[in-house]
């Protein structure tokens, strides 16, 4: 998965302490995808972002969960008070353009563990 | 949204090779057919995709049947390290963008 980089790869925290995902995407690419992987599942859509806009969160939980994509920097998922329900592993995926004919490219995950 | 209709696990010997079938019968014109594999603890690693013609590179072939209603993706020489759980996706398109939607995959062991 060549040019994606997400860290830290393992997080842990506790029970309502924050958690903060970060995604460089390859270079060149603007459009940055998180998904979410629980245990023994496919995984889900969460939300996707193009340099400081957000195009469609329809698969990210209305709280607690938020993203960001600033202008320069790394994209952010930031979960806040974490709960045992969101222990995963998060994926980020980036792409060159949003059409079709564009595949995504993913990094390697974090695996997020919750005590 | 065209959904994809997988074999939930396949075996195939090493140095054979591996065909992975996929169903998508109600797939829009407009609609590429992905493919994607997971090795364990790994993210999805891009494949293949294609819209109607059958698709060939260094990794794999697919070949999408004319009336666009299956497709089967050939690892020419399937090796160990080919195991993995392969997923086959139908690029939705929800208002200017698809999304992807990920099944539960095939999982194909390569054995010895």
């Amino acid at each position: 998965n060549a040019g994606v980089m997400q860290n830290p790869r393992h997080l842990v925290r506790r029970r309502g302490q924050e958690a903060r995902l970060r995604c460089s995407p390859m270079k060149g690419h603007s459009h940055v995808y998180w998904y979410r992987q629980l245990p023994e599942e496919g995984l889900k859509f969460m939300v996707y972002l193009q340099k400081e806009n957000i195009i469609d969160e329809s698969g990210m939980p209305k709280e607690r969960f938020s993203a960001e994509f600033p202008k320069e920097g790394p994209s952010i998922l930031r979960i806040q008070q974490v709960v045992r329900g969101d222990s995963a592993a998060y994926f980020c995926a980036s792409s060159f353009d949003r059409g079709g004919n564009q595949p995504q490219h993913f990094g390697d995950g974090t695996r997020l563990s919750i005590l | 949204d065209a959904k994809t209709t997988q074999p939930p696990s396949m075996d195939c010997a090493e140095g054979r090779a591996a065909n992975l079938p996929c169903n998508h019968s109600t797939i829009s014109g407009n609609e590429y057919v992905y493919w994607y594999r997971q090795i364990h603890s790994q993210g999805p690693q891009y494949i293949i995709h294609g819209l109607k013609n059958n698709e060939t590179n260094e990794m794999a072939s697919l070949i999408i049947t004319e009336d666009r209603k299956s497709s089967t993706l050939i690892l020419p020489h399937a090796t160990l390290r080919d195991t993995a759980v392969y997923y086959c996706i139908v690029r939705v398109r929800s208002d200017s963008w698809g999304k992807f939607q990920f099944g539960a995959g095939t999982q194909v062991v390569v054995t010895p």
